[in-house]
C-alpha cells in the first residue's frame, strides 16, 4: 500500500535544462511533503518542502509545486548541473498529531544530470 | 561536527547473533527515527520517538527494540539477527512534526547491516 509515490525509477536530463521529477500520493491526510535528495552511501538531506496552503515553493534552483486536488506534486530543478545526479525522494506527512510523527516516502527517482 | 551521527557505518554479522546500531543527535530535537531502506530501495520508519517517549512503532518485529536514554540518543538493538535484516538502517531527527516548526528531519549517513 504505497501512499507516495514516484513512478519514474529515474531520469537523465542534459546540464542546464530543467529537471522535472514527479511525485503522487493517495492520502489525504498528508499536509506537509518533502523532497530529499540521496548521494551513495550517504543519508537522504532535505531540499525543500512545501505545506498544503500554498502551491508553490521556491529556494533557489530548486521549486515544489503541488496540486491537492490531483494529490500530485513535482520538483522543478532549473538549470540542472551535474552535481544534482542523486536519488531524490518525495516524502509525505500530516500535521495533525495523533502519532502522526513520520515521513511516509516514495520509492525515489535517480536523476542523471549529463555534461 | 556533525549533526545527527549513527554508528557503525558498517555491520556485518552473522545469523542468530545480537548486535546494536547507536545514534546521536547534537541538534536539540526532541524527535528521533529510525528508518529502514531495504533491498527494494524503500525507506519506511519503524520507529519514532518524542522526548525519550515511543510514540510510533510500525510493526516492526520485537526483536528490534529502541532505547532512548536521552532526547539526543536514540539506539537500536537486534536480537536474534535474520537474513532478511540486511538493509540499510537511517537514524534522523526532528522538531516533532505536529510543533509547526517544519517537518525537515535529518538523517545520519546509515549503516549498512547485511546478516551471513
Amino acid at each position: 500500500d504505497q501512499q507516495v509515490k514516484q513512478n519514474s525509477p529515474s531520469l537523465s536530463v542534459q546540464e542546464g535544462r530543467i529537471s522535472i521529477l514527479n511525485c503522487d500520493y493517495t492520502n489525504s491526510m498528508f499536509d506537509y511533503f518533502l523532497w530529499y535528495k540521496k548521494y551513495p552511501a550517504e543519508g537522504p538531506t532535505f531540499l525543500i518542502s512545501i505545506s498544503s496552503i500554498k502551491d508553490k515553493n521556491e529556494d533557489g534552483r530548486f521549486t515544489v509545486f503541488l496540486n491537492k486536488s490531483a494529490k500530485h506534486l513535482s520538483l522543478h530543478i532549473v538549470p540542472s548541473q551535474p552535481g544534482d545526479s542523486a536519488v531524490y525522494f518525495c516524502a509525505a506527512s500530516s500535521t495533525l498529531g495523533g502519532g502522526s510523527e513520520k515521513l511516509v516516502f516514495g520509492k525515489g527517482t535517480k536523476l542523471t544530470v549529463n555534461p | 561536527d556533525t549533526a545527527v551521527s549513527q554508528t557503525p557505518k558498517y555491520l556485518v554479522t552473522q545469523m542468530g547473533n545480537d548486535k546494536s546500531i547507536k545514534c546521536e543527535q547534537n541538534l536539540g530535537h526532541d524527535t528521533m527515527y529510525w528508518y529502514k531502506q531495504d533491498s527494494k530501495k524503500f525507506l519506511k520508519i519503524m520507529f519514532s520517538y518524542n522526548n525519550k517517549e515511543l510514540i510510533i512503532n510500525e510493526t516492526v518485529p520485537n526483536r528490534f527494540s529502541p532505547k532512548s536514554p536521552d532526547k539526543a540518543h536514540l539506539n537500536l538493538h537486534i536480537n536474534s539477527l535474520e537474513l532478511g535484516d540486511s538493509a540499510v538502517y537511517f537514524c534522523a531527527s526532528s522538531q516533532p512534526l505536529t510543533s509547526g516548526k517544519g517537518a525537515e528531519a535529518f538523517f545520519g549517513q546509515g549503516t549498512r547491516l547485511t546478516v551471513v
